[in-house]
């Protein structure tokens, strides 16, 4: 079965500086992988998605992530915080075959700090 | 404006009353699926359906129930033997195929009286 982690349950950056969002899944055969951003009070939207092809992926709001199959990983990343950014990101993964759903894992809550 | 619609935003639920959360959507999506999301345990997924009638357990489906008689509704009842219902509800939707990604809607917080 697949599962996520993600590492990190509250990140901490200074407005302006990079942010980093680190995701590892395992996953038995090639998998999809999704990042999704989460404002107070509201449902999931999604930032960015790999499915086949180029591992470099962007996103909405200058977000992007890089599928490195070496290393399980699935990191979420952005040049330059900005205030808008404080939310709840997640990370989920689904297998490229077969019936199962996606798994999520359980959140990086990101603080931007003035 | 296509999307997914949940009611009510706010719930509560006295001790041995069956609930029932509302999820619509005029996407057209084939799949749909409730999520239960707690504070630090990211979503859980309780039931979800691919297809009008058929549906399947999730990880946690214990105490919960849902239907699908039309493909826009996914009905979700919280039963009485739910013992730890309070938790923020989230109901999702895709179009075929699972490279789709997933179109949330803004969710429903139940508590207990």
């Amino acid at each position: 079965a697949q599962s996520v982690t993600q590492l990190g349950s509250h990140v901490s950056v200074s407005e302006g500086a990079l942010v980093l969002l680190r995701c590892n899944y395992s996953s038995s055969v090639p998998p999809y992988l999704f990042w999704y951003v989460q404002y107070p009070n509201q449902g999931l939207q999604l930032l960015l998605k790999y499915t086949t092809g180029a591992t470099l992926v962007k996103g909405i709001n200058g977000f992007e992530a890089e599928f490195k199959k070496s290393e399980t990983s699935f990191h979420l990343t952005k040049p330059s915080a900005h205030m808008s950014d404080a939310a709840e990101y997640f990370c989920a993964v689904t297998l490229a075959s077969g019936n199962t759903p996606l798994v999520f894992g359980k959140g990086t809550r990101l603080s931007v700090i003035a | 404006d296509g999307g997914i619609t949940q009611s009510p935003k706010y719930l509560f639920r006295k001790e041995g009353q069956n609930v029932t959360l509302s999820c619509e959507q005029n996407l057209n999506h084939d799949a749909m699926y409730w999520y239960r999301q707690d504070p630090g345990q990211g979503l859980r997924l309780i039931y979800y359906s691919q297809i009008v009638n058929d549906f399947q357990k999730g990880d946690i489906a214990e105490g919960y129930s849902v239907s699908r008689e039309k493909k826009e509704s996914f009905p979700l009842t919280v039963t009485s033997a739910q013992k730890n219902p309070t938790a923020f509800y989230l109901c999702a939707s895709h179009s075929r195929g699972k490279h789709q990604p997933q179109h949330f809607g803004d969710g429903t917080r139940l508590s207990i009286l």
